[in-house]
């Protein structure tokens, strides 16, 4: 069964440090790998994708296949970062995507 | 807004009453999915559609529930007598494309909540 997992409930730093969001996934084929945020008041929005390999608003994952996981990094975090992060996972056989419990992203002046 | 639209935004009901949620996707995406959320979890698939053929639907998906998208455009989903445990915001996305890595927009989400 696909699974994604992350093990965070609330991740709290301060401004300018660095951040890491843990997303691990189990699936036995070829995945994609999301990210999704959702900003107070707003509705969720892909932040990146894996096969795109974009750096988004200072943000980057890298797909380790090893170690069934996509964390999502940013080297200096910014106040306007704070909000809810979605893992999420898709792949070639099945047609929706399967979603962790989310991360909140506190990030303090 | 040209983006996904869902209506109404709340509702509020009494166990037992049947609603019905409406969701109109982007102009011409093709599909078009139904998730639901609980408080701390995730958004939870509950069944999607490419055109107006419902291709797929979670287990989650009771008797109670039934979705429609009879001209390929808009959707509507509808709870049957409704449960508290029914209370959750409703999201739908839609895309384009076939294969189902496709970008998923979301709309604003409907909050149900039953009394």
């Amino acid at each position: 069964a696909q699974r994604v997992t992350q093990p965070e409930k609330l991740l709290s730093v301060f401004k300018g440090a660095p951040v890491e969001l843990k997303c691990n996934y189990s699936y036995s084929g070829s995945p994609e790998l999301f990210w999704y945020v959702q900003y107070s008041r707003q509705r969720l929005q892909l932040l990146l994708r894996h096969i795109s390999r974009e750096s988004i608003k200072g943000f980057t994952a890298d797909l380790n296949k090893g170690e069934t996981s996509f964390h999502l990094k940013k080297p200096f975090a910014q106040e306007e970062d704070s909000a809810m992060y979605y893992c999420a996972l898709s792949g070639i056989s099945f047609q929706k995507l399967v979603f962790g419990t989310g991360t909140r992203l506190l990030v303090s002046p | 807004d040209t983006g996904v639209s869902q209506n109404p935004r709340h509702k509020i009901t009494k166990r037992g009453q049947n609603v019905t949620f409406r969701c109109d996707p982007i102009s011409e995406h093709n599909r078009l999915y139904w998730y639901r959320q609980t408080l701390g979890q995730g958004p939870e698939f509950l069944t999607y559609f490419q055109n107006e053929a419902q291709l797929e639907k979670s287990r989650l998906l009771s008797d109670r529930f039934s979705a429609e998208r009879p001209k390929g455009s808009f959707s509507t989903l509808e709870i049957q007598r409704t449960e508290q445990g029914d209370s959750a915001m409703y999201l739908c996305a839609s895309s384009l494309g076939l294969a189902g890595r496709a970008e998923q927009f979301f709309g604003p989400g409907t909050r149900l909540t039953v009394l």
